[in-house]
């Protein structure tokens, strides 16, 4: 069946440089994505969403990127933090069902 | 904080037996979504409830049932619980419920761990 997956299941990365998370849907139909991000302990927290007739979505400091194409969506962080360590999973959604990849734990490292 | 609470916050039970756990939505929204994390995965959604009836439902038996009230709560049941039902259980409220799934927001989940 159709799934969300993400490429890489840890990344670690230094102290101000800009962490890059990728994930690949294959369900064409889908059409709202979304970012979360869950540290231990809580449940996801909400980065940012761009549906299906967007490629690219700014907020502060995170940018994603949908390539509908390769069905490809990226999470980039500029300026990585120690307190964006978390676990980062992507979302699609198509009508009501919305379907989480399995994550990519995110290091940052001081 | 997302205004999103659940109860209890751990649970332990032993197969067989049956559980119910509880969720406070954000005020203003009227729709829970209801999803189970296994240990190192991302959520999968169970269900989801909108004006008090079910408005989608995710590969889950019959055993998961749900139900929200008129202040827009909602209940989590399970029956004859099995040991791979050991989870986060998490709900997520949203304003809205139409075909458009929007903005939701989660709470802390309820950790069930089943003997």
């Amino acid at each position: 069946g159709e799934s969300v997956g993400l490429h890489l299941p840890t990344l670690s990365v230094q102290e101000g440089d800009n962490s890059i998370i990728n994930c690949a849907y294959s369900n064409s139909a889908s059409d709202y994505f979304i970012w979360y991000k869950q540290e231990s302990g809580k449940g996801p927290q909400f980065i940012i969403d761009i549906r299906s007739n967007m490629d690219k979505r700014q907020g502060q400091r995170v940018t994603v990127l949908l390539n509908k194409t390769v069905k490809h969506l990226s999470l980039q962080i500029a300026a990585t933090q120690p307190g964006d360590s978390a676990v980062y999973f992507c979302a699609e959604s198509e009508a009501n069902d919305m379907r989480f990849g399995a994550g990519t734990r995110l290091t940052v490292k001081p | 904080e997302t205004g999103v609470t659940q109860s209890p916050t751990h649970l332990i039970k032993t197969r067989g037996q049956q559980v119910t756990l509880r969720c406070s939505s954000q005020s203003g929204h009227n729709t829970v979504s209801w999803y189970q994390q296994a240990l190192g995965q991302g959520p999968q959604f169970i269900f989801q409830y909108y004006r008090e009836e079910e408005n989608g439902r995710g590969n889950f038996p019959p055993r998961f049932s749900g139900l929200q009230f008129p202040n827009y709560s909602s209940e989590l049941n399970v029956n004859a619980l099995e040991l791979d039902d050991s989870a986060l259980y998490l709900c997520a409220s949203l304003r809205g419920g139409g075909p458009v799934v929007t903005e939701q927001f989660f709470g802390p989940g309820t950790r069930l761990t089943v003997l």
